[in-house]
């Protein structure tokens, strides 16, 4: 499973956007990229996968440039209930699974939105 | 989307004792499931994979006596640690998968707070 690498830790404002780039030089073709946000005491909850180029939802955007090699989560307009901890996983299946149908979370990246 | 349920939510025992844990999908069925454990601040940390009537798949350095692990049916897979001690204190995850390979969609639940006194 291609291993990902993020920043620990980020600081943003409401209202602002906020970018956070993961770093997977050893990307796989069949692999996916997803990202998952967890708040405190609760389970992972899943944002936005895609494979390449630009994918959006109601929730966030995922660019993904043309090496694949990095991908951005992009938090439009952030909210202090944006605060939570964000994994970017990588590998094989519309929800990361790999070959082996596994999940392994990054030390995943902390974001704090302040007032 | 589909919804995955773990009972109880937070359970406080004594050391030395066991406790289970059980991992629902309420509304899909599950051929495999996954558990997992994260310490304060820290990431998730995979246990084992679980597979519908067969034996669980566990994770390197994960003691398969001590953290036993059923899935009897395609909704329910139980957590049990056995004999257990403070440092097993811990937030434990499931998550449940359906599909097939290349269409996976996997879910997590709600965790379950466990604290060993």
């Amino acid at each position: 499973l291609a291993k990902t690498t993020q920043p620990i830790s980020m600081d943003s404002y409401e209202g602002q956007e906020v970018n956070i780039t993961c770093s997977h030089n050893n990307i796989a073709t069949n692999d996916y990229i997803t990202w998952y946000q967890q708040f405190p005491s609760q389970g992972p909850r899943f944002i936005i996968q895609g494979y390449k180029t630009k994918v959006t939802n109601e929730v966030a955007s995922l660019f993904i440039p043309a090496d694949r090699k990095s991908s951005t989560l992009s938090l439009p307009r952030v909210s202090l209930s944006d605060t939570a901890v964000y994994y970017c996983l990588v590998g094989e299946g519309r929800r990361g699974s790999g070959n082996t149908g596994k999940l392994i979370f990054g030390q995943g990246t902390t974001l704090q939105v302040k007032p | 989307g589909a919804v995955v349920s773990q009972h109880p939510s937070r359970v406080i025992c004594k050391s030395g004792t066991s406790v289970k844990i059980e991992c629902r999908s309420l509304d899909f069925q599950a051929t495999t499931m996954f558990w997992y454990r994260q310490f304060p601040k820290k990431s998730l940390m995979l246990m084992a994979t679980s597979n519908e009537g067969s034996k669980a798949t566990y994770e390197q350095g994960v003691e398969k006596d001590k953290f036993l692990i059923n899935h009897a049916s395609l909704t329910l897979s139980t957590l049990t640690v056995t004999s257990a001690h403070p440092e097993d204190s811990s937030f434990y995850i499931c998550s449940a998968r359906t599909g097939t390979r290349g269409t996976y969609e996997q879910y997590f639940g709600p965790g379950t707070r466990l604290t060993v006194t």
